[in-house]
């Protein structure tokens, strides 16, 4: 069974500062792996999606990284803004089923 | 609207009533899915579909009961609504099973008494 895990659970950084969010995954049979942020009391905003066959992507201040041989993937925030103060979520897609993380928590400070 | 929504956004029910939770998509996308997001479990997937009249479980399927006759739509039902159900529900879609993006709807905050 495939099981998720991203650390840290929650993150405070000051504004400016670059930081990397981790992803960890048990099984490294996969298609994809997708990046979400979630603000509070709102649903799920897509950020990135890495095929299985890439390595990263990059979306703006945003670069995802897979290594699904290790079964790892890190989500790097440059300069990072109050406005990114949100959970990020990574979840990966398998044969059958889709499997999320538990979040991590980032706040930025003015 | 373009996009995913759901209906309605927020629900108060009583234990043993049966609650449907609406969503639908305006992309024509094949795949659609439900999870269920609480506290300390993180976002599970209750049910799928792959197309119009084909579903399948997910994770935690048990209580409820889906069915999609039209591409656009795939309501949630809850036959019997339980205090475990009290959740925050999404709906969610995708084109095909492995190389697109998953699309989120905002979500329904229900509560069962």
């Amino acid at each position: 069974k495939q099981e998720v895990t991203q650390i840290p659970a929650a993150l405070s950084v000051p504004e400016g500062e670059n930081l990397v969010l981790n992803c960890s995954f048990t099984d490294s049979a996969i298609y994809n792996l997708q990046w979400f942020r979630q603000d509070p009391g709102k649903g799920l905003t897509s950020l990135l999606l890495i095929q299985s066959s890439q390595r990263e992507q990059t979306s703006g201040r945003l670069n995802a990284s897979l290594d699904k041989s290790s079964g790892r993937s890190t989500l790097y925030i440059a300069a990072s803004q109050p406005g990114d103060s949100a959970t990020y979520l990574c979840a990966v897609r398998g044969g059958q089923n889709f499997v999320f993380g538990p979040g991590t928590r980032l706040s930025v400070l003015p | 609207d373009a996009g995913i929504t759901q209906s309605p956004r927020y629900k108060i029910t009583e234990t043993g009533r049966q609650v449907t939770l609406m969503c639908h998509q305006t992309w024509s996308h094949s795949y659609m899915f439900w999870y269920r997001q609480d506290l300390g479990h993180g976002l599970r997937l209750i049910y799928y579909s792959a197309a119009a009249d084909i579903t399948d479980k997910g994770e935690v399927p048990d209580g409820y009961v889906v069915s999609r006759s039209k591409t656009e739509n795939f309501p949630l039902t809850l036959e019997s609504a339980t205090r475990s159900q009290t959740s925050v529900y999404f709906c969610a879609s995708t084109p095909d099973w492995a190389y697109n993006e998953q699309f989120f709807g905002p979500g329904t905050r229900l509560t069962v008494l």
